[in-house]
């Protein structure tokens, strides 16, 4: 089945840091990749996506390319600020009939110190 | 804000008791669908409504139902609730049947006692 596997939080970073979130994934096919971020008390906002192999998806100076020879789709930003301070999940869609919902990562905490 | 709107934003209730949580879609947005959000067992697609048609199923128990109304909005009902239901329970809205983008309302957190 599809899964995606994200490294483990949280991740405890100073403002201007840079971050990254590892994300690997397995699925049939080529499947859609996003990213998710949920700010404290509230739902979850895209954050970027990638539909096929080797497309970068950016959004606010975060950034994530679609690897497929390492099925991998980390998240990167060159300098954090504290209000990123969010849960960040990893999340694909896989293609093909029926496939219509979205399989999330288990999600990475990152908090921002000033 | 995604457009997406959810009531109530929190539920106290007990076990053993029913439950009804109501989604409205983003305008134009046909397709709703029902995410279960808890602590061991993370995000998970429980079910989605296409124009009023049950189109997929994640792992929704059967105590758990679904439908979406003619006005596209959409009720998950819980019955013979148990400790382990408690959690947050977003909606997501998308265009189309099988669109890539899905935009998530702000939840609903269900606590039963």
């Amino acid at each position: 089945g599809n899964s995606v596997t994200q490294m483990e939080g949280p991740v405890t970073l100073s403002e201007e840091a840079f971050l990254t979130i590892n994300c690997t994934y397995t699925a049939t096919g080529y499947p859609s990749l996003f990213w998710y971020v949920q700010y404290p008390g509230e739902g979850l906002q895209l954050l970027l996506k990638a539909t096929k192999a080797d497309d970068k998806g950016s959004n606010k100076g975060f950034e994530a390319t679609y690897r497929k020879e390492t099925t991998s789709f980390h998240l990167e930003k060159g300098s954090v600020q504290v209000s990123d301070s969010a849960v960040y999940f990893c999340a694909l869609k896989a293609v093909g009939t029926g496939r219509r919902a979205l399989t999330f990562g288990s999600g990475t905490r990152l908090q921002v110190q000033p | 804000d995604s457009g997406v709107t959810q009531t109530p934003k929190h539920l106290i209730t007990a076990t053993g008791q029913r439950v009804t949580l109501r989604c409205s879609p983003r305008s134009g947005d046909l397709s709703v669908y029902w995410y279960q959000q808890s602590l061991d067992q993370g995000l998970q697609f429980l079910i989605q409504y296409y124009n009023g048609e049950e189109r997929a199923k994640g792992n929704i128990l059967e105590r758990f139902s679904a439908q979406q109304f003619p006005d596209l909005h959409s009720e998950l009902n819980l019955s013979s609730l148990e400790l382990g239901d408690s959690a947050l329970y977003f909606c997501a809205s998308s265009v189309g049947e099988a669109s890539y983008e899905q935009y998530f309302g702000p939840g609903t957190r269900l606590t039963v006692t």
